[in-house]
């Protein structure tokens, strides 16, 4: 079944202390994106990679890592979260966005940082 | 700085309503339109637009993207409940030999029987 997968789903943290989203897809895509979605604030692009070693910022990338070492993983890091990265993130893949006519989003990662 | 506007941000309709959602966007290279359905949970593909004047239909769900007025509009006809849910319009733009995504805040729907 093709899917994206992100790990962990729900995750509770404190300030400063270092934690990775995965973000897994099986469809050999080369396009993969993290999103930051926020009441009021819609999605926004924290990152994007066109393709393994080639990774671009988003609208929001401030606070956050990313990095494609094989096409099918692009994890996020943050490496000192402070409270106002609580939010729900979203991973998506797809071969490009324009290109094909679906970008296939991941079930969501729900981040609180106290 | 590239942007997108949606409206109306929120729509209350009754079963059986057409509805009219908008989207305006401002980007330095556009490339094109997404629109996605996102009930509670992530967001799924509805239509990608690229050339104006052509009608992108999928069911009760139409959409159309005028490239010149830099706007893009998705009609949902004989509304159902189903159809509950925040409407999220996306620019894919490049920029630097990449593809960025833009989104929009989202029109909130809510049909009610």
């Amino acid at each position: 079944e093709a899917q994206v997968t992100q790990n962990p789903r729900y995750l509770i943290t404190v300030t400063g202390k270092k934690l990775t989203v995965t973000c897994s897809q099986n469809m050999n895509h080369e396009y993969m994106s993290w999103y930051r979605q926020d009441p009021g604030l819609g999605l926004r692009q924290i990152y994007y990679s066109m393709n393994v070693e080639v990774t671009d910022k988003g609208d929001v990338p401030e606070g956050y890592k990313v990095s494609r070492k094989e096409k099918r993983n692009f994890p996020l890091i943050l490496e000192s979260p402070s409270p106002n990265q609580t939010s729900l993130y979203f991973c998506a893949s797809s071969l490009w966005p324009s290109v094909t006519d679906t970008q296939y989003f991941g079930p969501g990662t729900r981040l609180t940082v106290l | 700085e590239d942007k997108v506007v949606q409206s109306p941000l929120s729509l209350v309709v009754h079963e059986g309503d057409t509805v009219t959602l908008n989207c305006s966007y401002e980007v330095t290279n556009f490339r094109s339109l997404l629109w996605y359905k996102q009930e509670k949970k992530a967001p799924t593909f509805l239509f990608m637009l690229t050339s104006s004047g052509i009608e992108k239909k999928s069911g009760r769900l139409s959409s159309i993207l005028d490239k010149k007025e830099l706007f893009s509009i998705l009609n949902i006809t004989a509304t159902q409940t189903g159809d509950s849910a925040v409407y999220l319009c996306a620019v894919v733009s490049i920029e630097g030999g990449s593809e960025k995504l833009v989104f929009g805040k989202g029109t909130k729907l809510t049909v009610n029987p």
